[in-house]
């Protein structure tokens, strides 16, 4: 079985300052590990993947995240937060072993992101 | 790429109506998911197709809700009879074989009245 936790629905942070978003997940097999953003009203966008590669993995507006096999870890970084970072954030990390769960993606319940001016 | 095409993009409609949802996945994408966002349950995965069979319904609520992909570009979720606990966003989202990325719709917001 599969799970992923995020520390902390809620994020405040003001523009410019550091953004750390936490995950972490459980997995019986290597994980695929994914972060999405939601913008209000709006599907959801890859941010950035894991898929047993570097660990420290970049994706796009300047985010990144590292994967820590020792501390199941997967947390989400961006140096300096800007306005329009404000969104819902969801951890998600993916079935890849056999059966009908292969490929399944199982999210967590997501962290809503405020940047403050 | 036009990306993953959902309709409608808003539904309201009144208990015991019959509802369907349309989904159009990225061209060449073999995989198809629906999923449903509350603020309660976050986002749970209901069924997911390959090459237009259904591989995996073990998330689908109950017996009202079903769903078909009668080709590659084309799926619908149907909720018959629809209540108001149905209200809620339904993703769809599509990959390709090999490819672990979920590309998503712009999802279909349903309120049951």
């Amino acid at each position: 079985a599969q799970s992923v936790t995020q520390l902390g629905s809620h994020v405040s942070v003001s523009e410019g300052a550091l953004v750390l978003l936490r995950c972490n997940y459980s997995s019986s097999v290597p994980p695929y590990l994914f972060w999405y953003v939601q913008y209000p009203n709006q599907g959801l966008q890859l941010l950035l993947k894991y898929t047993s590669a570097a660990t420290l993995v970049k994706g796009i507006n300047g985010f990144e995240a590292e994967f820590k096999k020792s501390e199941t870890s997967f947390h989400l970084t961006k140096p300096s937060a800007h306005m329009s970072d404000a969104a819902e954030y969801f951890c998600a990390v993916r079935y890849n072993a056999g059966g009908t769960s292969y490929g399944k993606l199982t999210f967590g319940q997501g962290t809503i992101l405020t940047v403050h001016p | 790429d036009a990306g993953v095409i959902q309709s409608p993009r808003h539904e309201v409609t009144e208990m015991g109506q019959e509802v369907t949802l349309r989904c159009k996945p990225i061209s060449g994408h073999d995989y198809l998911f629906w999923y449903r966002q509350t603020m309660m349950r976050g986002l749970e995965l209901l069924i997911y197709f390959n090459n237009n069979v259904p591989i995996d319904d073990s998330g689908m609520p109950e017996d009202r809700f079903s769903a078909k992909m009668p080709n590659a570009s084309f799926s619908t979720l149907k909720i018959q009879p629809s209540e108001p606990r149905d209200s809620a966003v339904y993703f769809c989202a599509s990959s390709g074989t090999g490819r672990e990325t979920q590309y998503f719709g712009p999802g279909t917001r349903l309120l049951v009245l």
